[in-house]
Formats: structure tokens, sequence, C-alpha cells
């Protein structure tokens, strides 16, 4: 099966700039996550969608950050302004039943390296 | 509430000899405990699961790990480290239940000694 794909896989953006990236989950996948990971850090969960439902969405900075998920299938994650602090690789990740997988393992997509200057 | 304790941020081990990375779990309801491997630029790979099935379970890699109920752990073992195996692991706990709550320890740098 396809895996989790994201874009852009690099981005780097002046402060105050907006930014955003993409995620598409596995084909049946209900279940999207979104995850910031600091450098020499684990994942931290930014946002997590059941369909289109923003369900937990408490570690989110609401004040810069945004997310949509409107046909409960790709998401989009955006910053704005961007500052320094947010340099780091945002994850996304998906889970559902589909194929063999079981119900709540993650696929994690590669990662979009955000450098911002 | 739930949480995850990764007892050592850095494991050094010569090839050829056993790999042992701890965990320690915290969770209120039955858990789902994951090991997941990161490589230095690329991506979450998932090593191994425990879900309420047999309580030893194997992964991929040679990889092990043994859930215990009583020491609210899941450590990760190896008999024979890889110079391949050097790469950071994260524990990771979930419920399933409901909406899934997800924990990530905050990850083992293991470095495989030639």
């Amino acid at each position: 099966e396809a895996g989790v794909v994201q874009s852009p896989r690099y981005k780097i953006i002046e402060k105050k700039q907006p930014v955003a990236f993409w995620c598409n989950p596995i084909s049946g996948h209900n279940t999207l996550y979104w995850y910031r990971q600091n450098l020499g850090q684990g994942p931290e969960l930014l946002i997590r969608y059941e369909n289109e439902e923003a369900v937990d969405d408490s570690q989110l900075p609401k004040d810069r950050f945004s997310a949509e998920r409107l046909k409960g299938v790709d998401s989009t994650l955006k910053i704005q302004p961007a500052e320094l602090g947010d340099s780091a690789v945002y994850l996304c990740a998906s889970s559902g039943y589909s194929g063999t997988s079981t119900y709540n393992e993650q696929f994690f997509g590669p990662g979009t390296r955000l450098t911002v200057l | 509430a739930q949480s995850v304790t990764q007892l050592d941020s850095h494991v050094s081990v010569s090839e050829g000899t056993p790999v042992l990375l701890r965990c320690n779990y915290s969770s209120s309801y039955s858990p789902s405990l994951f090991w997941y491997v990161q490589h230095p630029n690329k991506g979450l790979q998932l090593l191994l699961k425990y879900t309420s099935a047999a309580t030893l379970v194997k992964g991929i890699n040679g990889f092990e790990a043994e859930f215990k109920k009583s020491e609210t752990s899941f450590h990760l073992t190896k008999p024979s480290a890889h110079m391949s195996d050097a790469a950071e692991y994260f524990c990771v706990v979930s419920y399933s239940g409901g909406y899934q709550k997800v924990t990530f320890g905050t990850g083992t740098k293991l470095q495989v000694i030639p």
C-alpha cells in the first residue's frame, strides 16, 4: 500500500512569513495526526483528526497555527506568522482499519523540515 | 492520564553484543504499546507493537519486547547489535478505546561501536 505522503520535504522561510504543509494519509485511514518534532526530542502531538473532526487540538498553538481536513482525506497545517522557535520537523501520521493494519498503529510520513531564519 | 518514560537518553553497545532499551509506562486504561525507530533524516518506522495479545512481541530486524504489567514496563531487546541498528528509538503508549490518545517517549539514541 502507498504510504503517507507529505510535501514539501524541506522549507526555509524568514520569520513572520506564512508557511503551509500538506499531508495525504494512507487510503482508508480515518485518523490523521500532525506532530512537531524538535531536534533531539520525541514527536509531540499538535492535532488529531477523526475524519473531518479535530478531536484533540489541545497542544496546537491556536494564535498562529491552524489545520484543516475538509473532506476527511488530506490535510493542511499552516503557521502564520512563523517564529524562530517553529523550526522543527513536522510529521503527519495516519491510522485506521486498512488491510492487515490494526486500529491504532500509526504510519508516519517522511516529515517536513522547517527552518525559520 | 498516561505517560511513557524512556530511562536512557543514550545507549552505547559494541557490535554483536545485546541491546536493552528501557521503557516504563503509565496508563489508566489497557494500553497499546509500540516501539518506533528513526534513522537519521528518515521517517519513523514501526518496530513492533503490543495490543493485549501475547506479552512477548517479536518485531522486525530481530528486535523483541516483553510487556510486563506488574512492572509497567515494555523494554526493547535484541540479542546481537548490528551497525545498522544505530538510530533513535521511541517508546509509544496508546489506549485502545474511543479516540486514541498517543504519547511518545523522549527517545533513546542507540550507538553501535564496531
